[in-house]
């Protein structure tokens, strides 16, 4: 089935740039979404790019996408400790509905 | 905008009890509303997607007669829990498809965490 890879757990320090990557299998997915979740809590959407589109910048936020490669990032700059929390990265599967595709999730650690 | 609320977002139940749940979009209609498992620590697990009067479709291993869904409105889906046991007890977000920003973007609920005795 599609698959998407996270890496766990990211530990940066406050206003330091946080990059979170993110591979993933589906070759047609339209659209890749970001989302955070703070503890206890529902997923927030933060940002999403276009399949067609190689970079996305939203205020703090940069989303690059390398389609060949299947590889999506998401660059936090001037990280601060409300940035704790979980980061899911989440395409869409082309063809299904709507369906997005969760990885684990990465555990983003801002220290002061 | 965007907004989609969960009732409630906690409940504890004895075992053999069923468990409703209600997801809504607040400010634009669904025609598509998700429902998903969420364990310590993990991923979202899929469960179900609800279109508006018709049947959910549920994923691979979800039993459809123990978790009931129904989509009523373009602004209500429910999920009702039923018979639950311990091995229930979860954390559930529902999500709810459209509020622009993309055809195939979901918003999310709170969550509803439920704990079975």
């Amino acid at each position: 089935g599609e698959d998407v890879e996270q890496s766990l757990f990211l530990s940066v320090r406050e206003g330091d740039s946080s990059v979170i990557n993110c591979t993933y299998t589906d070759s047609s997915s339209t659209y890749l979404y970001w989302y955070k979740q703070e503890p206890g809590a529902g997923l927030q959407l933060l940002t999403y790019i276009f399949s067609n589109m190689d970079m996305k910048q939203d205020q703090r936020l940069t989303v690059l996408l390398n389609k060949k490669d299947k590889h999506l990032s998401l660059r936090i700059a001037d990280t601060q400790t409300g940035d704790s929390a979980i980061y899911f990265c989440a395409p869409g599967l082309g063809n299904q509905g709507g369906k997005l595709i969760f990885g684990q999730g990465t555990e983003l650690s801002v220290k002061p | 905008g965007a907004v989609v609320s969960q009732h409630p977002s906690r409940v504890i139940c004895k075992s053999g009890t069923s468990v409703k749940i209600e997801c809504r979009s607040l400010d634009f209609q669904a025609t598509t509303m998700f429902w998903y498992r969420q364990f310590p620590k993990q991923s979202l697990m899929l469960m179900a997607t609800s279109n508006e009067g018709s049947k959910a479709t549920y994923e691979q291993g979800v039993e459809k007669d123990k978790f009931l869904i129904n989509h009523a409105s373009l602004t209500l889906s429910t999920l009702t829990v039923t018979s639950a046991h311990p091995e229930d007890s979860s954390f559930y977000i529902c999500s709810a498809r459209g509020g622009g920003g993309g055809t195939d973007t979901q918003y999310f609920g709170p969550g509803t965490r439920l704990t079975v005795l």
